[in-house]
């Protein structure tokens, strides 16, 4: 198993471009997130999906858009990005709830 | 609303000495407790994981954590640091379906 993937891992954006981190898990996990990590402030949940068809926001979802499409994939869309929005992003699944969460390798975006 | 809290921004442990990382929570209902760590650059691994029973838990590379409901706390341990040791520890809570709430981070150094 690959696990969970994440593409690109750098990517360098001009204000107000758009764009698509992807996302992929092997492991038929149902639940999926997408977090943030900012020096001193750890990871915050932007988006999260139950299944497939199902998602909601986390804790900072502005600027962001998910769709689920499939058990596998959970692409994050940003639409229209701001130099509040360079961060590192992780993408995670877990089998159910309550169930661990395994992380992606990270995107480090920067946007000037 | 769930939180997290770990104390300390950065701790430095001679190379074979005691650790421990501290992790203080609030949460309504009995929580979902896990402790996980990131390499520099790296994505994050699950260290343990506390749902139920037994409060003192086993994780990988020689850790424990104890689960003290009375202090809100799950302080993470390990008798005897090694150089590789040295890294981000992130304390989380469940917070409810699939969504976890992270502290803010305590970076390891290890000095030799």
């Amino acid at each position: 198993n690959a696990g969970v993937t994440q593409t690109p891992k750098f990517q360098v954006l001009k204000t107000g471009q758009s764009m698509t981190l992807q996302c992929a898990q092997d492991m038929n996990h149902e639940y999926m997130s997408w977090y943030r990590q900012d020096p001193g402030m750890g990871l915050r949940l932007i988006h999260y999906s139950v299944g497939a068809g199902i998602t909601d926001q986390g804790e900072v979802p502005n600027g962001y858009n998910v769709s689920r499409s499939t058990t596998e994939d959970f692409p994050l869309r940003l639409l229209s990005a701001a130099p509040s929005q360079t961060s590192v992003y992780f993408c995670a699944s877990s089998r159910d709830r309550g169930h661990e969460q395994y992380f992606g390798p990270g995107t480090r975006l920067t946007v000037t | 609303a769930q939180s997290v809290t770990q104390p300390d921004i950065h701790i430095t442990v001679s190379e074979g000495a005691s650790l421990e990382l501290r992790c203080n929570y609030s949460y309504g209902a009995t929580p979902y407790l896990f402790w996980y760590v990131q390499s520099p650059g790296q994505g994050l691994q699950l260290l343990l994981k506390y749902f139920s029973g037994d409060t003192l838990v086993q994780g990988i590379k020689g850790f424990e954590a104890e689960f003290k409901r009375s202090q809100s706390s799950f302080n993470l341990r390990k008798p005897s640091v090694h150089w590789s040791d040295a890294a981000e520890y992130f304390c989380a809570v469940g917070a409810g379906g699939n969504k976890l709430v992270f502290g803010a981070g305590t970076i390891l150094r290890v000095k030799s």
